[in-house]
Order: C-alpha cells, then sequence, then structure tokens
C-alpha cells in the first residue's frame, strides 16, 4: 500500500460526458502527478501539482483539467469525453525530498 | 515524444533465469528510474540512478546508466515468478518526468 489513495476505482460514462477523478496523496506530500495509461500510448505524465500550484504539464488535453486543493487532495476533471479517453489514470505524490513516486491504484475509464 | 524507449517489448524467460531490459532516452536527464507494474496495478517504484552514477544495485536489482550513448539497463537476477510484471524506465529532467511504454517480463514455472 503505497498510502496514495483514489476514488472511484472504475468509472463507466458515456461519450460526452464529463468525470472527476480524486486522489488523496501520501500524508505530508505536496507533490501530486497524474497520468493517463492506455495501451497505445503507454504511460503518459498529465500535469503536476505542488503545495495548491501548477507546476508541469505534459500531455494534457485541453479537455482535461487539474486542481489541488488546500488540503493537498487533487481532482483531475475529464470533459467531453471521446471514446479514446479509455484508460487507466493514475495519480502520484512526492515529498520534497523524494525523488521517486509514490503511485495510487489508478481509476479504469471505460468510455462507451 | 517518449523520452523513455524499453526494450525488449515482452520477454519470457525460465524461473531462475536472469532478466534485463534496456532503457533508451533522448535529452540529458537528471536521474533515471525503473518501476514496476503488475497487471492493472499502480507502479512501484524499484530503483533510482543519478546522472552522475554508472551502476547501482538493490537486491536482486542491478542497474546501470550510460549517459553518453542515453541508455539504461536493468538486470533481475534470479528470476521469481512473482518478478512477472512490466517495467517501466523514467527519465527525470528537472521536474518532468517521462514514462517509456515498458518491458512486459513473464517468468516461465
Amino acid at each position: 500500500d503505497s498510502g496514495v489513495t483514489q476514488t472511484p476505482k472504475h468509472l463507466i460514462t458515456a461519450t460526452g460526458q464529463r468525470v472527476t477523478l480524486r486522489c488523496s496523496p501520501r500524508s505530508g506530500d505536496l507533490s501530486v502527478y497524474w497520468y493517463q495509461q492506455s495501451l497505445d500510448q503507454g504511460l503518459q505524465f498529465l500535469i503536476q501539482y505542488y503545495n495548491g500550484e501548477e507546476r508541469a504539464k505534459g500531455n494534457i488535453l485541453e479537455r482535461f483539467s487539474a486542481q489541488q486543493f488546500p488540503d493537498l487532495h487533487s481532482e483531475l476533471n475529464l470533459s467531453s469525453l471521446e471514446l479514446g479517453d479509455s484508460a487507466l489514470y493514475f495519480c502520484a505524490s512526492n515529498g520534497e525530498m523524494d525523488l521517486e513516486q509514490y503511485f495510487g491504484p489508478g481509476t479504469r475509464l471505460t468510455v462507451t | 515524444s517518449q523520452q523513455g524507449e524499453e526494450d525488449p517489448q515482452a520477454l519470457s524467460i525460465q524461473e531462475g533465469e536472469n532478466a534485463t531490459m534496456n532503457c533508451s532516452y533522448k535529452t540529458s536527464i537528471n536521474n533515471l528510474q525503473w518501476y514496476r507494474q503488475n497487471s492493472g496495478r499502480g507502479l512501484v517504484h524499484l530503483i533510482l540512478i543519478r546522472s552522475n552514477e554508472r551502476e547501482k544495485h538493490s537486491g536482486r536489482l542491478r542497474v546501470t546508466l550510460d549517459t553518453s550513448k542515453k541508455s539504461s539497463s536493468l538486470l533481475i537476477t534470479a528470476s521469481r515468478a512473482a518478478d512477472t510484471a512490466s517495467y517501466f524506465c523514467a527519465a527525470t529532467k528537472n521536474d518532468k518526468i517521462i514514462f517509456g511504454k515498458g518491458t512486459r517480463l513473464h517468468i516461465l514455472p
């Protein structure tokens, strides 16, 4: 158990809809990272937040957005969903002195 | 484009044999990490090697880094059934970390 939690575990929704994925980092970790893992694209870094502020941006679509709240939990919002958004979404966290990341169990999103 | 590219894409070996996976990356890095992922689960950090290191050991894991060739290798010695998983390298430069597509390792009984 990494100490990172993600909800929900599974999500099935229709094209055009909007969903919110939630992540709680390990206690004390200030950084949260979001990743998308699909079969054809592998693990893609989406975005990183540090103590409430956006720190780094990867291959995140404009239809996707994220935020980190004062209690350090983070949410990833996916809108106007397309079939190709079906994937596993992971969040990870680490502390200021950590180089390695601790991954949550993931949310499996299926868009039908 | 991907910073890290693992090779081979898939590998099947007999239990007890050694498994070697390679990773190449494109630009300079601060460090390179290896992660393991069991099917459908989150990634677990295995080992990190900094750009000024050439080799690192952790238990049955041995990682090498050749910055001149922009490549790294992960060796798992005396493989076990529990080592069956996907293995990813992740190249880190400043605040950005980019994962490769992974090597699927299958240990045969």
